[in-house]
């Protein structure tokens, strides 16, 4: 099974709001509603951010959505904040009982 | 304290075997699924597969089925991964994660500091 697919990167001011996209197949984002999102910052472990779709785990800003449309997931990030740059990885359970993790982006607050 | 807590890092000659533990602490061991996911220097998260904990059943993504397996001593709350034929393309960071409470499918809510693994000649 191929990676969901990310953008590479993504960039905004602070402030702004940025959408990451995770593009899947029928198999995987496409019949799951069990889709979540990761941040990891460098040299760090990865930190859940967003489960079931569009679910924040306790502590996780609410600056933070998520949501799902057809074989596509997308992570909100609004009022972006200078700490708010990092990887970000969607991943989803397939219709296979395992897990995809997407490509990854690269956040960049200018 | 909740907490998942990893052995330290190795380097080991291609075609030897590998052993990571993964000392679970601060909630009860048979409650959650643990996963095991990797990244490779610069690259992005790969899931390598998921162990139940109260019967041992296994799930491994497909390229490493027949070279990973995954064991737990529920007596030390600790996981076990353990990798076999050793290749140069295997190094990297090894990280277990914990499911969240629920099923197979729970997200992963807690996870260890990762341990580096270098394969070289």
């Amino acid at each position: 099974q191929s990676a969901l697919t990310q953008p590479a990167s993504v960039s905004g001011s602070i402030g702004q709001s940025i959408t990451i996209s995770c593009s899947g197949t029928r198999g995987d984002i496409g019949s799951s509603n069990f889709v979540s999102w990761y941040q990891q910052s460098p040299g760090k472990a990865p930190k859940l951010l967003i489960y079931n779709v569009y679910s924040r785990p306790s502590g996780v800003s609410p600056r933070f959505s998520g949501s799902k449309s057809g074989r596509t997931a997308s992570l909100t990030i609004s009022g972006l904040q200078t700490e708010d740059e990092a990887d970000y990885y969607c991943n989803s359970y397939t219709d296979d009982n395992t897990f995809l993790f997407g490509t990854g982006t690269k956040v960049t607050v200018l | 304290q909740v907490q998942l807590v990893q052995s330290g890092a190795e380097m080991k000659r291609p075609g030897a075997s590998l052993r990571v533990s993964c000392q679970t602490s601060g909630y009860t061991f048979t409650s959650n699924y643990m996963h095991w996911v990797r990244q490779a220097p610069g690259q992005g998260l790969e899931w390598m597969g998921r162990i139940d904990p109260k019967r041992g059943d296994t799930k491994y993504a497909r390229r490493f089925e027949g070279r990973v397996a995954f064991t737990r001593s529920t007596s030390l709350n600790t996981f076990y991964m353990d990798v076999s034929r050793l290749r140069s393309e295997d190094t990297a960071i090894y990280y277990c994660a914990r499911g969240q409470l629920g099923g197979r499918e729970s997200p992963l809510d807690l996870w260890g500091q990762g341990t580096l693994l270098t394969v070289s000649t």
